[in-house]
C-alpha cells in the first residue's frame, strides 16, 4: 500500500506565483488534513477536510485554499506565494478501518518561495 | 484551545540507555487522545504510541512506553533500550476526538550515541 502520496517532493517559487500541493491516499479514509512544519515549531493544521464534500479552516488557514476532489484526493493552493510560506507542507488521513484518531502522514513536500 | 508543552528541546542517550520525554498540555475536555509521533532526518511522520484519556492504563508498545498522569495533564515517553535508529524529532500531540485534529508540541531532538 502506498499510503499518503504528496507532490511535490520539492518545489521553488517566486513570490506572486501560484501552485498545487496534491495528496491521495489509497486507505479509504474520510477525513484529510494538511499541515505546514517550520524550523522549531511542531506541525500546525492549515485546513481539514473530515468528509468528502467538506472542509474547515484550522489553525493557520490564511494566504491558502483546499479543494477535497474525490474521497482519495485533497489538494492544497497557494494563489499568491509568500516567503513566510516557506516550509515543510505534510498531507495526512484518518478513518475506519485503522484506528480511531490515528493520523497517517505523507513524506512531505518541502517548498521554497523567493 | 489546547496547547502542548515539550520543554526538552534536545536530549541524548546511549546506546542500550532508558531515556524519558516530556510532555505537558492543557485542555478542559475530558475525553482524549495524546500521541508520540517520531520524525527521523527522512522527515517522515511516524506514529510511535498513542494513549485514550479514559483509559488508566498507560500504553506500551515494545521498548516504548508512556507515563500517562491525567490529573498533572502529562504524558511522557520512555524509550527502552535505545537504539541508534531510535534518532529523530519526536513531537507529542493532542486530539480532543471530535474532528481528529491534531495539536503538536514543539518537538524533541533525541541524539542516540554509542
Amino acid at each position: 500500500n502506498a499510503g499518503v502520496t504528496q507532490t511535490p517532493k520539492f518545489q521553488v517559487l517566486k513570490t506572486g506565483q501560484s501552485m498545487t500541493l496534491q495528496c491521495a491516499q489509497d486507505m479509504n479514509h474520510n477525513s484529510m488534513y494538511w499541515y505546514r512544519q517550520d524550523p522549531g515549531m511542531g506541525l500546525r493544521l492549515i485546513y481539514y477536510s473530515a468528509s468528502e464534500g467538506t472542509t474547515d479552516k484550522g489553525e493557520v488557514p490564511n494566504g491558502y485554499n483546499v479543494s477535497r476532489l474525490n474521497k482519495r484526493e485533497f489538494s492544497l493552493r497557494l494563489e499568491s506565494a509568500a516567503p513566510s510560506q516557506t516550509s515543510v507542507y505534510f498531507c495526512a488521513s484518518s478513518g475506519y478501518p485503522q484506528a480511531k484518531n490515528i493520523q497517517y502522514f505523507g513524506a512531505g513536500t518541502r517548498l521554497s518561495v523567493l | 484551545a489546547q496547547t502542548v508543552t515539550q520543554s526538552q528541546p534536545e536530549m541524548s542517550v546511549q546506546e542500550a540507555e532508558t531515556v524519558t520525554l516530556s510532555c505537558t498540555y492543557d485542555t478542559s475536555e475530558n475525553n482524549y487522545y495524546l500521541f508520540w509521533y517520531k520524525q527521523p532526518p527522512s522527515r517522515q511522520m511516524i506514529l510511535v504510541i498513542r494513549q485514550e484519556a479514559y483509559k488508566q492504563q498507560n500504553a506500551t508498545e515494545n521498548r516504548f512506553s508512556v507515563n500517562f498522569q491525567k490529573a498533572a495533564k502529562s504524558f511522557s515517553l520512555k524509550i527502552s533500550d535505545s537504539q541508534l535508529g531510535d534518532t529523530a524529532m519526536y513531537f507529542c500531540a493532542f486530539d480532543t476526538g471530535t474532528a481528529s485534529k491534531l495539536t503538536f508540541g514543539t518537538g524533541t531532538r533525541l541524539q542516540v550515541t554509542l
